[in-house]
């Protein structure tokens, strides 16, 4: 399908362990955004990427890596999960062209870290 | 730096009232704005957009207008309903040279019938 998905939906893991969220876009946006969404900070801004093999740091990027090798995928890696990482993650991706700055989210990852 | 303030919620309306969400921002040069909506469970959706100053922004029945002297956006539906209840997020990007949205905090929106 057409869009933008994350895998899996729900994950609970325990604290020390290595989880990685999957992002896939299929529109060939440039751009590809991770956020979280926690009660009380809104959204806040991990990493984002401007192109394939090409990322960089957001607002609260430390304990988590990304990787971009294909244009499509975005995964995000916790290397080491704490608690303070239980959240709701969300990607998105725009496109690099003209003036139209808007985002497309995926549809989330509940990440619980016991 | 630019920054996003909405008026803090939870709101609860009656089905059919008046819907204001207020909205104002701070940005360098001439920012595009957003809202987004939130269903529960799910991820953000666009609503509407702006991208210069006087323009409205509508869909599904709500507008917004970029009022660049009162550095505002507010968001407003004539009748709201039941399956708008959400939380609403309003955004701005400040333009070329930038790469992030700036959101504000989210205003949760429960309509009762």
């Amino acid at each position: 399908d057409a869009g933008i998905t994350q895998s899996p939906r729900y994950k609970i893991t325990e604290t020390g362990r290595q989880v990685t969220l999957m992002c896939h876009q299929t529109w060939s946006h440039s751009y590809m955004f991770w956020y979280r969404q926690d009660l009380g900070h809104g959204l806040r801004l991990i990493y984002y990427s401007a192109a394939a093999d090409i990322t960089d740091k957001g607002e609260v990027p430390d304990g988590y890596v990304v990787s971009r090798s294909k244009t499509e995928n975005f995964p995000l890696t916790l290397e080491s999960a704490t608690r303070s990482q239980t959240s709701v993650y969300f990607c998105a991706s725009r496109g690099g062209g003209g003036h139209s700055y808007e985002q497309y989210f995926g549809p989330g990852t509940r990440l619980t870290v016991t | 730096g630019n920054s996003v303030t909405q008026m803090e919620g939870p709101v609860t309306l009656s089905e059919e009232a008046f819907l204001t969400i207020n909205c104002t921002y701070t940005a360098t040069g001439y920012p595009s704005l957003f809202w987004y909506v939130q269903y529960p469970g799910e991820g953000l959706q666009l609503l509407l957009k702006a991208t210069k100053a006087d323009d409205k922004g509508s869909n599904k029945g709500f507008e917004a207008t970029y009022r660049k002297e009162t550095t505002s956006f507010h968001l407003e539906k004539g009748s709201v309903q039941v399956s708008d209840s959400a939380v609403y997020f309003c955004a701005l990007h400040s333009g070329a040279g930038s790469y992030q949205l700036t959101f504000g905090k989210g205003t949760k929106l429960s309509v009762i019938p």
